[in-house]
């Protein structure tokens, strides 16, 4: 079984679209995270959920909207789409937050052309 | 920001080399991790050290970690081919309420 799974597991899609990813953890932690990496491999937080509860909001756009339906599950759906969006974005989680080792899943590569 | 940065940004080596990276940070720290991605996969963690230790080893990894110079440095003894792969250093402030911070990472390819 797959700890953290996300999917899709690759998007191309054209500027100005709507897109989801859907992440989730059988790991029974509290915590989730969405993390960019860009093409320079650099990773940065975007956002984190404590039991369902939004915790870290960095500063990314508004276009970008993080949804946890329950504790075990944390997607992220982007609006209008720009080309600066390609990228690939992580989910991840923990069993505390803001500490200890994290889960990855295996990332989502968005290309937006 | 207390992102890492770490050092080299590239390295490569033969099979049966040792690999030294290390990394650097800004701001107090409650522990320090490395995670290894191979290339299209997500983080994998490696080891953590907690910012009251100095030294710790995993298998063929041996982390360091000087608090007074802000910094760590992962060592991987008898590399193989199949430890090639981006190496990062991960700092948390060990508050509520935060998130792992990332460094830069170094690219590591072991050549056999």
């Amino acid at each position: 079984d797959t700890a953290v799974s996300q999917t899709p597991k690759y998007l191309v899609t054209q500027m100005g679209n709507d897109k989801s990813i859907k992440c989730e953890q059988n790991l029974g932690h509290d915590t989730m995270y969405w993390y960019k990496q860009d093409s320079k491999k650099f990773l940065k937080i975007m956002f984190s959920y404590n039991n369902k509860e939004l915790i870290i909001n960095e500063t990314v756009p508004n276009r970008f909207s993080p949804k946890s339906p329950d504790k075990a599950h944390l997607n992220l759906h982007i609006n209008s789409l720009e080309l600066g969006d390609s990228a690939v974005y992580f989910c991840a989680s923990s069993q505390v937050s803001g500490r200890g080792e994290l889960f990855f899943g295996e990332g989502s590569r968005l290309t937006v052309l | 920001s207390q992102q890492g940065e770490e050092d080299p940004q590239a390295l490569s080596i033969q099979e049966g080399e040792n690999a030294t990276m290390n990394c650097s940070y800004k701001t107090s720290i409650n522990n320090l991790q490395w995670y290894r991605q191979n290339s299209g996969r997500g983080l994998v963690h490696l080891i953590l050290i907690r910012s009251n230790e100095r030294e710790k080893h995993s298998g063929r990894l041996r982390v360091t970690l000087d608090t007074s110079k802000k910094s760590s440095s992962l060592l991987i003894t008898a590399s193989r081919a199949a430890d090639t792969a981006s190496y990062f250093c991960a700092t948390d402030a060990g508050q509520a309420g935060t998130a792992l911070i990332f460094g830069k990472g170094t690219t590591l390819s072991v050549s056999s």
